[in-house]
């Protein structure tokens, strides 16, 4: 069975400190790893999608990195409207394209 | 462009009433996706549409569940009876084609009392 594994549950950082966050995946074969954000009472909106390891995309102060077991989301020096919930989904190979998530991780930045 | 819109964005109900969520996908995309999130758990798949066709039903928990998507337009998820346990945040999502990402809609909170 698919399983995605988010770690650490929740992260409060000063601003200007930089992180990461961890995603654990499980998977017969990997079709895509997304990241996603969501705000409080929002839907999650999409980040990145990363297809293969070794493989890396940025935005702004986000870069997401994927190797065949897991990925990280690296936030460098957040400011506090980097505060929200960051998701992981997986696509595997063959079936549908249905998405599995992790259950998040909770992050504040702090002015 | 408009985003995904889901109506209502909130629904408190009984147990064993009838509640009808709505989605709208963003225009153009063949596909639509529902999920559910229970509190402490993770957002959850139900079903994919491609266009007016199921694609893929294997989340859906039971036969209380209906959805449904005429037209190949928007999307109506019935649940009916409501059980306390259906209680959780529906999400809609849509994508250009299968292998594009997906659009989420800000969710339908429901609450069965």
């Amino acid at each position: 069975e698919d399983q995605v594994t988010q770690s650490p549950e929740a992260l409060r950082l000063q601003e200007g400190e930089s992180s990461s966050l961890n995603c654990s995946y499980t998977v017969s074969g990997l079709r895509g790893l997304f990241w996603y954000r969501q705000d409080p009472g929002k839907g999650p909106e999409f980040l990145f999608t990363l297809y293969s390891a070794g493989e890396e995309k940025e935005k702004e102060r986000l870069k997401a990195t994927l190797t065949k077991k897991e990925s990280f989301l690296h936030i460098t020096a957040p400011k506090p409207e980097d505060s929200a919930t960051y998701l992981c989904a997986v696509r595997p190979l063959g079936g549908y394209s249905t998405l599995t998530f992790g259950k998040g991780t909770m992050l504040l930045v702090s002015p | 462009e408009a985003g995904v819109t889901q109506f209502p964005s909130h629904s408190v109900i009984e147990k064993g009433q009838t509640v009808t969520l709505r989605c709208d996908p963003i225009s153009g995309h063949d596909n639509l996706y529902w999920y559910r999130r229970v509190m402490g758990k993770e957002i959850k798949f139900l079903l994919h549409f491609v266009k007016e066709s199921k694609q893929d039903e294997s989340g859906m928990p039971n036969n209380r569940f209906l959805a449904e998507r005429t037209g190949g337009t928007y999307s109506t998820l019935k649940v009916q009876p409501a059980e306390l346990e259906d209680s959780g945040v529906y999400f809609c999502a849509s994508a250009k084609t299968e292998g594009h990402e997906q659009y989420f809609g800000p969710g339908t909170r429901l609450t069965v009392t």
